[in-house]
């Protein structure tokens, strides 16, 4: 099946610093690609969908100037969590669609565990 | 999409069959029904996905009743390593479409 490639797998970073979680479709060109942010114990929630070329539509309560988003290529896509605080903690996970006509199949990245200390 | 439910948790034996089921009440005529596994740490897998019927590949099988309000992911003979979280989705591919999770289901099989 199609690979999703999430990078890097785990990240520390200090309170006040970005971070930058890069997500590649290796065998297929994603136009559409989701990020996702999952607490411990709890399902993942959708933060963003991310299109190529164009401006990211954001999920209500997700601030779009944290945690920027750019797809900048058919196979790329960036998420930056500004100005890190322990409450952004978390595991981030993105995924890319091959759309298949009427199908619903999303390929998931390994993920990254973000911790701010 | 579609709002689903599953049960929140499950415990089965190593080498039984487990029967996961989720209910789509409000499932749409071009939804399909697709289900995740994911293990801690890592990102949803995909294990199936059906319209209508039944559809079985190397790993599980997916039972979908005529109304098509509910679906039944079958595991067959269980080991330990298929404890993870199961998630259950309905949606469809038109333009940009949205793949959100609901609670998804613990299995936890047991030695």
């Amino acid at each position: 099946g199609a690979v999703v490639s999430q990078h890097p797998s785990r990240v520390i970073c200090k309170s006040g610093t970005s971070v930058k979680i890069e997500c590649r479709s290796l065998d297929f060109q994603a136009t559409t690609m989701f990020w996702y942010r999952q607490f411990p114990k709890q399902s993942l929630m959708l933060m963003a969908t991310s299109n190529e070329g164009s401006k990211a539509t954001y999920e209500q309560g997700v601030e779009k100037d944290k945690f920027l988003i750019n797809h900048a290529s058919l196979t790329l896509s960036t998420l930056t969590v500004t100005s890190a605080h322990p409450e952004d903690s978390s595991f981030y996970i993105c995924s890319a669609s091959n759309l298949g006509q009427g199908s619903l199949e999303a390929f998931f990245g390994q993920g990254t565990r973000l911790t701010v200390v | 999409l579609a709002k689903t439910t599953q049960p929140i948790s499950m415990d089965s034996y190593e080498g039984q069959e487990v029967n996961i089921t989720c209910s789509h009440n409000n499932i749409a005529t071009n939804d399909y029904i697709t289900w995740y596994q994911q293990f801690p740490s890592q990102g949803p897998r995909f294990i199936i996905q059906g319209y209508k019927t039944k559809v079985t590949n190397e790993v599980a099988s997916l039972f979908i009743p005529a109304d098509r309000k509910s679906s039944t992911l079958s595991l067959p003979r269980v080991s330990l390593s298929d404890t993870a979280v199961y998630y259950c989705l309905v949606g469809n591919s038109g333009g940009y479409q949205k793949v959100t999770f609901g609670t998804g289901t613990k299995l936890q099989v047991i030695p």
